[in-house]
């Protein structure tokens, strides 16, 4: 069946550090591909998305590129801040149902 | 962009009885809508689909009759836990997607505490 995969966390970092949160997937067909973010106390929100290979999804400094050949959708920012605190999903959609499978998230603290 | 609220944001509840959450699409109509189950520190697991004017589906291994969706109208959409344990115990999640795009907007969840 279908399946996301993210890298384990906590991610812990300095402010204007260099960020990479790593997502792989199993699907059959083509998925469309998600990155959302959980801030504390909030629900999620969609950061970026893509729904087609070698398509580049962007939202404030953060970027995920579709990469079929290594089923990979990996989340980046050259320089975090401490506002970019969050909880991290990466999620994919293989269907019109809009059902949405998630990755098990990761924790991203940002210290001053 | 588009709002989905919850209600209540939190509740405790004994043993045995049964809480009812209500999700709403504020300013849009959503003919479909999605509920999860998020415990801590974990994924969001999709429990049931919510569809108006026709019955939920619902995800491999979920109790039909333990979880009641009902999708009254075009927006809001109710997940009833009946029969409460503390196993229940969780975080629950509505969303709705927009029409038209695959983009899914979410509640900000419940969390239900069962004593």
């Amino acid at each position: 069946g279908n399946s996301v995969t993210q890298m384990e966390g906590p991610v812990t970092l300095s402010e204007e550090a260099f960020l990479t949160i790593n997502c792989t997937y199993t699907a059959t067909g083509y998925p469309s591909l998600f990155w959302y973010v959980q801030y504390p106390g909030e629900g999620l929100q969609l950061l970026l998305k893509a729904t087609k290979a070698d398509d580049k999804g962007s939202n404030k400094g953060f970027e995920a590129t579709y990469r079929k050949e290594t089923t990979s959708f990996h989340l980046e920012k050259g320089s975090v801040q401490v506002s970019d605190s969050a909880v991290y999903f990466c999620a994919l959609s293989s269907s019109n149902t809009g059902k949405l499978i998630f990755g098990q998230g990761t924790t991203l603290q940002v210290k001053p | 962009g588009a709002v989905v609220s919850q209600h209540p944001s939190w509740v405790i509840c004994k043993s045995g009885t049964s809480v009812k959450i209500e999700c709403r699409s504020l300013d849009f109509q959503a003919t479909t809508m999605f509920w999860y189950r998020q415990f801590p520190k974990q994924s969001l697991m999709l429990m049931a689909t919510s569809n108006e004017g026709s019955k939920a589906t619902y995800e491999q291994g979920v109790e039909k009759d333990k979880f009641l969706i009902n999708h009254a109208s075009l927006t809001l959409s109710t997940l009833t836990v009946t029969s409460a344990h503390p196993e229940d115990s969780s975080f629950y999640i509505c969303s709705a997607p927009s029409a038209g795009t695959d983009t899914q907007y979410f509640g900000p969840g419940t969390r239900l505490t069962v004593l």
